[in-house]
C-alpha cells in the first residue's frame, strides 16, 4: 500500500530564508506525486505537481525516485506562503485515481 | 479552475439522527468523486470512492452502512451519515477531478464540519 510521510507537523522560516518541506513516499510502482496547499480559511489547492516540472509561486520540487522523496523548495519565504502544505500520492494520472496525503506541515513565516 | 461545492459547511445534529452532506461539481461534470475525513492535527483519510451509476468504492475500515453514499448525476454525490454519534463528529471534504484539463488536478469542496451533540 502506498504511504505519504511528512516528518515535520510545524515549521517556522523567517521572511527571506530558504524553505525546505520535507516529503518521503512509499510505493512500488511510479507514482504521480503533488503538493496542495490549504491557505488560512480557504480550501485545499493544488500547488504544483512533480510531472509538470514547474515553478509555482516561487516553489519547486523535484522527485528522486532513489530517496523516494519530494521535498517542496523555495529559495526566500515570503509572509504570504504561511499555510498548511500537504504531500500526496496517486498511484497514476490515468483513470480516476485516489490520492493518498501526508500528514502536513504547518508553515509559518516569521516577519 | 473548476469549482466543487459542499452543503452546508457546518452541521450540527442529535445523536442518533442522520446528516446528509452534499457535494456539487458546479461548473464540470464528475463521474468520480472522493470523500474525506479530517481528524483534528491529521491528514485527510479517504473514506470512499463515489462513482456515478454504480456502488461506492469503500476504504478499509469504513462502514458502508454507517457512510451512505449517492452519486445520481454527474454533478452531484451525496455522503449520509447515519444514526450519527458524537465520534462521527469530524470535517469531511470531498473532491472531484475536472476532466476537461487533463483530470491530473483534484478540486476540493470547502468542507462540511459535523458536530454531533
Amino acid at each position: 500500500a502506498q504511504r505519504v510521510t511528512q516528518p515535520e507537523k510545524l515549521l517556522s522560516v523567517f521572511k527571506g530564508a530558504p524553505v525546505e518541506l520535507k516529503c518521503n513516499y512509499s510505493y512500488s510502482g511510479s507514482p504521480e506525486l503533488f503538493w496542495y496547499v490549504q491557505y488560512s480559511r480557504q480550501r485545499l489547492q493544488l500547488l504544483l505537481r512533480h510531472i509538470s516540472r514547474e515553478s509555482i509561486k516561487g516553489f519547486t520540487a523535484d522527485l528522486n525516485k532513489g530517496e523516494t522523496s519530494f521535498h517542496l523548495k523555495k529559495p526566500f519565504a515570503q509572509e504570504e506562503d504561511s499555510a498548511m502544505y500537504y504531500c500526496a500520492l496517486s498511484e497514476s494520472n490515468f483513470g480516476n485515481e485516489k490520492l493518498t496525503f501526508g500528514t502536513g506541515t504547518r508553515l509559518t513565516i516569521i516577519p | 479552475g473548476a469549482v466543487v461545492s459542499q452543503h452546508p459547511s457546518r452541521v450540527i445534529c442529535k445523536s442518533g439522527t442522520s446528516v446528509k452532506i452534499e457535494c456539487r461539481s458546479l461548473d464540470f461534470q464528475a463521474t468520480t468523486m472522493f470523500w474525506y475525513r479530517q481528524f483534528p492535527k491529521k491528514s485527510l483519510m479517504l473514506m470512499a470512492t463515489s462513482n456515478e451509476g454504480s456502488k461506492a468504492t469503500y476504504e478499509q475500515g469504513v462502514e458502508k452502512d454507517k457512510f451512505l453514499i449517492n452519486h445520481a448525476s454527474l454533478t452531484l454525490s451525496t455522503l449520509t451519515v447515519t444514526s450519527a454519534h458524537p465520534e462521527d463528529s469530524s470535517f469531511y471534504i470531498c473532491s472531484a477531478r475536472d476532466w476537461r484539463t487533463g483530470g491530473t488536478e483534484a478540486f476540493f469542496g470547502q468542507g462540511t464540519r459535523l458536530t454531533v451533540v
